[in-house]
Parts: structure tokens; C-alpha cells; sequence
């Protein structure tokens, strides 16, 4: 299973309201997760099974989408939310990840 | 605290073998599946391997398939990657990581850098 993420790049405002999408090469179901990874650190999980939030994670930070189709968004940015996201699936091996969309301050 | 600790990277010549160990702490590491994810430099994430708590189930991806294998040490909550025949596409910050319910990646190690010159 291949995931195309949308856009590669993007820049935008502290406040502004950001999406980003993450497309499947085939049904997923709801078995998708998104990552969030800050220069020079390591990844963390945001949300899990593609629109459950997890602890401690802002929010702000939303996801949705079933099948083929997601999204990420991001209400209001912040500085701290300018990173690079990654979507992966685990509906079967391997857990293909995205290949990242990087946010960045406009 | 969960803690992941990778250690063993470095330089290795294209052709050459590695082994690479991932020492946890802070919670139970026999009832925890494990992963191991790398990032070649500048580039995205890719997920490379999967190993159940009792080593039962192991899971690689195409790209390793053959030469890497993972294997954990439940009595020294210690996991492992034995890279071999490894080529100048492995060269990448390898990161070993706990899942939750078998998919997860909830805690991650700060990664081990791999370079592998020809």
C-alpha cells in the first residue's frame, strides 16, 4: 500500500488553519496514524486509528477520513506546530509511511 | 519514564554487517512489541522491521528483506538489528520504537546514525 501525502511543502501563518491530506493506495479502513517531527528530534504520535486524538497532544490537532482518504488539521498554528508530518497505515505489512509534508513559517 | 537507548552505529564499508541494540527501560519489555523505523538523511520516515513480545512474529519490509533481522533479548530488555550486506541506501539514522496494540509507535529512541560508504 503506497500513501501519498499532500502537500510535499507548505507555509503558513501563526494562526492560520492548516490541512493536510494523505491519500491510499487502497482501503485502509480507519488504520492510519499521524506523526508529527520537529527538527533535530524524533517522531510522536498525534492521532491514531485516523481521528483519535492522543494524550497529551494538543487540541487543536484533528484528523478524519476513512478508507482511502485523510486529513490532518491543525486549527490554529502555532510555533511550535511548524514540523514536518508524516501519515502511515498498518492495515498490513509493510506500514508505509507518507513521505512528509513539511510546514513551514511563512 | 519509558527509555529507548540505540547504540552500535557507525561507518561501515558497502558490503559490511552491523549490529545495532536498543536497551529499554520503564516498562514491561517482554508484553511490548517492537519496531524499527530509519530516516535516510534529509529524507522521510520508513518502517523497517516489527518483532512481537515472544519473538513469535517478525515482519520486515522488502527493502531489508534478506539481510536485516531483528531480534530481542527479553531477559536483558534489549532489541536488536543485525544489518548485513548493506549497501549505500542504508545509510540512514535508524530508530527503534514501542508500539501500542501492535501498530502504534508511542515512545521512540533518539536514533543510532548508520553510514555505509562505498
Amino acid at each position: 500500500i503506497q500513501m501519498t501525502q499532500s502537500p510535499s511543502s507548505l507555509s503558513a501563518s501563526v494562526g492560520d488553519r492548516v490541512t493536510i491530506t494523505c491519500q491510499a493506495s487502497h482501503d485502509i479502513n480507519v488504520y492510519l496514524d499521524w506523526y508529527q517531527q520537529r527538527p533535530g528530534k524524533v517522531p510522536r504520535l498525534l492521532i491514531f486509528d485516523a481521528s483519535h486524538l492522543e494524550a497529551g497532544i494538543p487540541s487543536r490537532f484533528s484528523g478524519s477520513g476513512s478508507g482511502t482518504d485523510f486529513t490532518l488539521t491543525i486549527s490554529s498554528l502555532q510555533p511550535e506546530d511548524f514540523a514536518t508530518y508524516y501519515c502511515q497505515h498498518y492495515a498490513n505489512v509493510p506500514y508505509t509511511f507518507g513521505q512528509g509534508t513539511n510546514l513551514e513559517i511563512k | 519514564e519509558v527509555q529507548l537507548v540505540e547504540s552500535g552505529g557507525g561507518s561501515v564499508l558497502s558490503g559490511g554487517s552491523l549490529r545495532l541494540t536498543c536497551a529499554a527501560s520503564g516498562f514491561t519489555f517482554s508484553s511490548s512489541s517492537l519496531h524499527w523505523v530509519r530516516q535516510a538523511p534529509g529524507k522521510g520516515l520508513e518502517w523497517i522491521s516489527y518483532i512481537s513480545g515472544d519473538s513469535n512474529i517478525k515482519y520486515y519490509a522488502d527493502s531489508v528483506k534478506g539481510r536485516f533481522t531483528i531480534s530481542r533479548d527479553n531477559a536483558k530488555n534489549s532489541l536488536f538489528l543485525q544489518l548485513n550486506s548493506l549497501r549505500d541506501e542504508d545509510t540512514a539514522v535508524y530508530y527503534c520504537a514501542r508500539d501500542r496494540y501492535g501498530v502504534h509507535l508511542v515512545n521512540w529512541g533518539q536514533g543510532i546514525l548508520v553510514t555505509v560508504s562505498s
